[in-house]
């Protein structure tokens, strides 16, 4: 099992454009989790999601931001008109539906974004 | 609102000496505590999780509700366990999955 995928690694932008983020579960995992890291921060929840449905939202910031996870291919979260404030790094987990190890999140590598 | 405080942001100890990671959160439910690892280049991993009361790599930890704390300790520090640790919360009654972090504490090991 290749674990959880995210690409891109690293991500530059400048300031008014948009950023878009992917993750793929592991194999197996229908619930995605988004964490954001600012620097000498620990990571915060972002956002929960099962295949085609947002359950918990109440971290992602109002406006901008978005994410998804269609029935087929990976997860993406999407920034719009990014701004330096946005510069992170951003963690993708993901978990079984039920069973053993069902609340156990596993962690992506997380993409680095710089915004210019 | 659930909060994770890990008070020391580096801890350096010699290789064979005791360790202790200090964790302490403020939560009124019922809370599940994790603590996850990232050694250097490596993605965050689950150490251990206080439902399971192992002992993982010679960690253990214990959740003391009286002091709300969850520190991680190891008697014997070894060059290996050099890397960052984070102390995590999830609240387990609310059908709510999010962890809430702690801003991690990194632990090098002095040869």
């Amino acid at each position: 099992n290749a674990g959880v995928m995210q690409n891109p690694r690293h991500l530059v932008r400048r300031r008014g454009q948009e950023a878009r983020l992917r993750c793929s579960p592991m194999k197996g995992h229908s619930h995605v989790y988004w964490y954001r890291q600012l620097p000498e921060e620990g990571l915060k929840f972002m956002v929960y999601l099962q295949k085609e449905n947002i359950i918990d939202e109440s971290g992602m910031p109002k406006e901008r931001f978005s994410a998804e996870f269609p029935k087929e291919g990976p997860s993406i979260l999407r920034i719009q008109q990014v701004v330096r404030g946005d510069s992170a790094a951003y963690f993708c987990a993901s978990s079984p539906s039920t069973g053993e190890g069902s609340d156990t999140q596993y962690f992506g590598p997380g993409t680095r974004l710089t915004v210019l | 609102a659930q909060r994770v405080t890990q008070p020391e942001k580096l801890l350096s100890v010699f290789k064979g000496a005791p360790v202790e990671l200090k964790c302490n959160y403020s939560y009124s439910g019922s809370p599940e505590l994790f603590w996850y690892v990232q050694y250097s280049r490596q993605r965050l991993q689950l150490l251990l999780r206080h439902i399971s009361r192992e002992s993982i790599k010679g960690f253990t930890a214990d959740l003391n509700k009286g002091e709300t704390s969850f520190h991680l300790k190891k008697p014997f520090a070894q060059e290996e366990d050099s890397a960052m640790y984070y102390c995590a919360l999830r609240d387990s009654g609310a059908g709510s999955y999010q962890l809430t972090f702690g801003k991690g504490t990194k632990l090098s090991v002095i040869p």
